[in-house]
């Protein structure tokens, strides 16, 4: 079974306006954490984002926020203001910690195109 | 300021053939991991190091071996290449438990 599930492929939004990323996670690892991470077309990875589990608030990072619902199993990533420059393939990741050690497992990416 | 460091960046390797690829972090971080990133498969473990002189396998680890040299290197060792094993690598690394990990650039590796 899917561990981290992104289910949007692709998502288009146009220059300045919201968008929101989803990531669901399955877990029975009571510290767990979750992570966002950016890929623009040069193919590096590019931190954004940490919520972790017994965070009692949602993360932020300036135009970043985490909208973690736990008892969904939900973190879904929002943009506010897009920008050119926001267009990437996004990974959502979670670390468990089986056995005192951080193990790490990625979702499939949703790759945003923002608009002019 | 170099952070994760991976060499080569990019290789061509004919089937058969075994290769290293080489990585080296400068930010005193004790987990060491390398991943490899297929088209719609997002990131998918191989190794990691939890700190010097341990490894562990992940999730994709048949084929490939891993030295942790010091708390610096973390190699990963293709014995004989096969076209599947055609991937972009990366290596990262971490430091405390709340922070993200690091990110090497990546290598592209091409087996024919």
């Amino acid at each position: 079974a899917q561990k981290i599930t992104q289910t949007q492929p692709g998502m288009f939004v146009q220059e300045k306006e919201a968008v929101t990323l989803d990531c669901t996670y399955d877990t029975s690892d009571p510290s767990y954490g979750l992570f966002w991470y950016k890929q623009p077309s040069s193919g590096e990875m590019i931190f954004l984002i940490y919520q972790g589990s017994y965070d009692q608030q949602n993360a932020t990072e300036g135009r970043y926020s985490l909208n973690f619902q736990k008892a969904r199993k939900s973190a879904n990533l929002v943009i506010s203001a897009s920008q050119l420059g926001d267009s990437a393939m996004y990974f959502c990741a979670m670390r468990e910690t089986p056995s005192g050690t951080y193990k790490y497992i990625f979702g499939t990416g949703t790759r945003l195109k923002v608009l002019a | 300021n170099a952070g994760v460091t991976q060499t080569p960046k990019f290789q061509v390797l004919k089937t058969g053939q075994s290769m290293t690829l080489q990585c080296a972090q400068d930010m005193n971080h004790n987990s060491m991991y390398w991943y490899r990133q297929d088209p719609g498969m997002g990131l998918r473990l191989i190794y990691y190091s939890a700190s010097e002189g341990t490894t562990d396998k992940g999730e994709v680890p048949n084929g490939y071996n891993v030295s942790r040299l010091n708390k610096r290197e973390f190699s990963l060792r293709l014995e004989s290449a096969a076209p599947s094993q055609t991937s972009v690598y990366f290596c990262a690394s971490e430091g405390e438990s709340n922070q993200p990990q690091h990110f090497g650039d990546g290598t592209r590796l091409s087996i024919l």
